[in-house]
């Protein structure tokens, strides 16, 4: 199984600053053929399921704000919040579906600093 | 609109079973995997497989094979995850999701969530 991992474990961030969240795969997600790696990111606030934000490590999904990017390939990854604003606090979960089991990361928690 | 609407929460006792709903509609349900996703209180996200509404094959994880079926019946757009032997582990929310990617493009992350299903398990 491809394990995943994330870091820091939680971060406090002012308004209007950026928020940074890594992650790392056991082992490689990206797959040559189509030039593209298996890596989502989700956001989970309190009480809700969680909500896609990127996938293909970088494309951002319909109706997300620009000012969540993502960056990375191959097993290291990057969430970037560029101005952090009060609904971003949540919890933020990496995906790698590269293999069965799609495994997630244990979650980066982000609030207001 | 895409929607995933699930069955309502459970108490079962341990050593019991529980089968939790997924109605889809807003899409052609046989063109896209479903996945079953868990979430103990205050932990993370857990994949526990996903199914092929079209064929009916699945893929489960480790951990829960010989414990999980996953079925459908596409006459009613409606995905099923049935959870045997039950014990306190398995107490969590437990969510449905639609892959954003058409089955025949292969593995997809998932866009469209259930509004999730509790499922307690106590003596």
């Amino acid at each position: 199984d491809i394990v995943m991992t994330q870091s820091p474990d939680s971060l406090a961030v002012s308004l209007g600053e950026r928020a940074t969240i890594n992650c790392k795969s056991s082992q490689s997600v990206f797959y040559s053929s189509n030039n593209k790696n298996y890596l989502a990111w989700y956001q989970q606030r309190p009480g809700q399921p969680p909500n896609l934000l990127i996938y293909w490590a970088s494309t951002r999904e319909s109706g997300v704000p620009d000012r969540f990017s993502g960056s990375g390939s191959g097993t290291d990854f990057t969430l970037t919040i560029s101005s952090l604003q009060a609904e971003d606090v949540a919890v933020y979960y990496c995906q790698q579906y590269y293999s069965t089991p799609f495994t997630f990361g244990p979650g980066t928690r982000v609030d207001i600093k | 609109q895409v929607q995933l609407v699930q069955s309502g929460a459970e108490v079962k006792k341990p050593g019991a079973s529980v089968k939790v709903s997924c109605k889809a509609s807003g899409y052609s349900f046989n063109g896209y995997y479903i996945h079953w996703v868990r979430q103990a209180p205050g932990q993370g996200l857990e994949w526990m497989g996903r199914i092929n509404p079209n064929s009916g094959g699945t893929n489960y994880a480790r951990k829960f094979q010989g414990r999980v079926t996953m079925s459908r019946d596409t006459s009613i757009s409606t995905a099923y995850m049935e959870l045997s032997r039950l014990n306190s582990d398995d107490t969590a929310v437990y969510y449905c999701a639609r892959a954003g990617c058409r089955i025949v493009t292969g593995t997809c992350y998932s866009d469209y969530w259930g509004q999730g299903t509790l499922v307690s398990v106590s003596s």
